[in-house]
């Protein structure tokens, strides 16, 4: 199956600097890569996603980008504030059964720390 | 605004018990997963259901069962409780339109088994 592995596991960085965290996966099947935020207390929420057929996309100060060659894809997050203090989720989505149905398999998690 | 929800933010149960987590969603949507979450292992797909009365197991289902009688709620069963399913345990449903993979997720159901 789908095993994706996400790098740092932890990430310090002061207000403003630049922030990125990468995933790699293992399915070349794989065409869809969501990226979630989790706040203390809450469920994860999406943030930004990319497909297989582009190579990067962006949103105000969250970009993500993919190599579906090397297989590996990256958040990047500019201008950092400390409320993007939040633990990050990189996923994969891959056909489940039945041929039309897809899941995601989630990378460990990054927490990310925004210091003032 | 989609909305999944869950029945206890929090729950204490002894080992042993059966214990039952319900999940419920108000968009019509076919697809519901249940996962667990634990620290430095992330997202875990326990079960999910793409219709009603069907499952599919995901990649940890040892210890859980899942029931979906009804297109809007889906239940993760917990046969007999271990503290080894002490966890957060998260639902999450895609939208309606398979083309996108999204999925929203409930706020979570911290789980301690005693």
């Amino acid at each position: 199956g789908e095993n994706v592995e996400q790098h740092p596991s932890t990430l310090s960085v002061q207000e403003g600097d630049s922030a990125v965290i990468k995933c790699t996966y293992s399915d070349s099947a794989s065409n869809y890569f969501p990226w979630y935020k989790q706040e203390l207390g809450k469920g994860p929420q999406l943030i930004i996603d990319i497909r297989s057929n582009v190579g990067e996309k962006k949103d105000q100060r969250i970009a993500v980008t993919l190599n579906k060659t090397a297989k590996h894809f990256s958040l990047h997050i500019t201008e950092t504030q400390p409320e993007d203090s939040a633990v990050y989720f990189c996923a994969a989505s891959i056909r489940a059964s039945g041929g039309s149905n897809y899941k995601l398999t989630f990378g460990k998690g990054t927490l990310l720390t925004v210091n003032p | 605004d989609v909305k999944v929800t869950q029945s206890s933010r929090y729950l204490v149960k002894r080992t042993g018990e059966k214990v039952f987590l319900e999940c419920v969603q108000d968009m019509d949507h076919e697809n519901m997963f249940w996962y667990r979450q634990d620290p430095g292992l992330g997202l875990r797909l326990i079960y999910f259901s793409y219709d009603v009365k069907m499952k599919e197991k995901g990649d940890i289902p040892e210890g859980y069962s899942v029931s979906r009688e009804k297109k809007e709620r889906f239940s993760l069963i917990l046969e007999s409780a271990s503290t080894n399913q002490t966890s957060m345990y998260l639902c999450a449903s895609p939208p309606r339109d398979r083309v996108s993979h999204e999925q929203y997720f409930g706020p979570g159901t911290r789980l301690t088994v005693t």
